[in-house]
């Protein structure tokens, strides 16, 4: 009964790369959620995703960032030509029902370093 | 921006005192929830609390909601070293997509 799988765990990218993080959600969820961790910080909402549509992309960055949650396969947060400013942790987690409905699932995040 | 403060920042006890982080968030809530972090891990959830609820337990656990102050508080009882970490707060908003908005942390430093 595994959770919420993230890989990689660590990514380094040098600046103008593309960075691409992956999330499989807990078996039977259906709702993805992607946040950023500054160190010392909270945690940014970045995109909300239902399989096949994205439901509320209001955290994430007009330019450069992509999320998609497809029929078949993992969740996937794409970054195109990173900046030293994308370094952070990136958390990816699962619910079965819809947002705020029930608690969330989390994975163990991907650390990407831009350098 | 709809996110919450927490206070304190940083709390450091010694184990067997009780811990208390408070909580305040912006607007009308469907509930709130408590999540746990160890360093370098995921979060893990801890409570929810449902808007028409005021206080729940669980365990060590006590978490309380005045909505009429839009804040809510966590109590851990009895601490333990391995109670260690930084604890966060998350709304769920009323009129939104649901997605939780999370608090700033309380990093909780327990000594043996």
């Amino acid at each position: 009964n595994a959770g919420v799988m993230q890989n990689p765990r660590h990514l380094v990218r040098r600046r103008g790369q593309e960075a691409r993080l992956r999330c499989s959600p807990m078996k039977g969820h259906s709702h993805v959620y992607w946040y950023r961790q500054l160190p010392e910080e909270g945690l940014k909402f970045m995109v909300y995703l239902q399989k096949e549509n994205i439901i509320d992309e209001s955290g994430m960055p007009k330019e450069r960032f992509s999320a998609e949650f497809p029929k078949e396969g993992p969740s996937i947060l794409r970054i195109q030509q990173v900046v030293r400013g994308d370094s952070a942790a990136y958390f990816c987690a699962s619910s079965t029902g819809a947002a705020g409905t029930g608690e969330l699932f989390f994975g163990e995040g991907s650390r990407l370093t831009v350098l | 921006s709809q996110q919450g403060e927490e206070d304190p920042q940083a709390l450091s006890i010694q184990e067997g005192e009780n811990a208390t982080m408070n909580c305040s968030y912006k607007t009308s809530i469907n509930n709130l929830q408590w999540y746990r972090q160890n360093s370098g891990r995921g979060l893990v959830h801890l409570i929810l609390i449902r808007s028409n609820e005021r206080e729940k337990h669980s365990g060590r656990l006590r978490v309380t909601l005045d909505t009429s102050k839009k804040s809510s508080s966590l109590l851990i009882t009895a601490s333990r070293a391995a109670d260690t970490a930084s604890y966060f707060c998350a709304s769920s908003y009323s009129g939104n997509t649901g997605k939780l908005i999370f608090g700033q942390g309380t990093t909780l430093q327990v000594k043996p």
